[in-house]
């Protein structure tokens, strides 16, 4: 079956410009989250919707990072005026439920966007 | 942020040799989970552990949530080429949003043949 998948995989932008990137999370996944993986770094949460509704939006850097997912399903993230220091990949994750409790449930990792900002 | 620390950052081991690696947090997790990521790839989830003191197998990976909810380890036994990658720890907390995981600065696993 389709795992996670994210477009594009690699994207260059010059500084200042807008960038779009897209994740289709695993068909019938409740939860999608968003991280930030820096360089040598491990990967740092962004943001977290349940179906379409955005339950957390702490990890966003700035209010230049803005993500949607109008439908419950496909999810975007969006940078605007974007900076060098944006550059990361961008991983997406789903998940079939959210649990809220003490146990979890696994989320599947997208390959992930890499963005270099020039 | 709230960060855990792993280590260590890289290992340069022989094939067949066994590997360990820790990860401390100055806070208590609920939920502890180890990853693997291949270059260019997303994290994959190796082992997931739920009670502090629990000893969970998976194959030739074993890890243990810590006694003490702030630490976990993972050990690797008999490595072999496959190995190769880079093994983050992550941590659910029981005073953040349910879903938020935290991730380890990872440790680089090398093998030489």
């Amino acid at each position: 079956g389709a795992g996670v998948s994210q477009s594009p995989r690699y994207k260059v932008a010059k500084r200042g410009q807008d960038v779009a990137l897209r994740c289709d999370p695993i068909s019938g996944h409740v939860s999608l989250f968003w991280y930030q993986q820096a360089l040598g770094q491990g990967p740092e949460f962004l943001t977290y919707f349940q179906n379409e509704a955005q339950l957390d939006k702490s990890g966003l850097p700035s209010d230049r990072f803005f993500a949607e997912r109008p439908e419950g399903s496909v999810s975007t993230l969006k940078i605007q005026r974007t900076q060098q220091e944006d550059s990361a990949v961008y991983l997406c994750a789903s998940s079939l439920f959210s649990s809220g409790g003490a146990f979890t449930d696994t989320q599947y990792f997208g390959p992930g966007t890499r963005l270099t900002v020039l | 942020g709230q960060q855990l620390n792993q280590s260590p950052q890289s290992m340069f081991i022989q094939e067949g040799e066994d590997v360990s690696m820790n990860c401390t947090s100055s806070s208590i997790f609920n939920t502890w989970l180890w990853y693997k990521q291949d270059p260019g790839e997303g994290p994959v989830l190796l082992i997931a552990l739920y009670k502090a003191g629990e000893l969970t197998s998976n194959g030739r990976l074993t890890a243990q949530f810590g006694i003490t909810r702030k630490d976990s380890f993972l050990n690797i036994s008999a490595s072999i080429p496959s190995d190769v990658g880079i093994y983050f720890c992550a941590g659910l907390t029981p005073f953040q949003g349910a879903q938020k995981l935290v991730f380890g600065q990872g440790t680089r696993l090398t093998i030489n043949p």
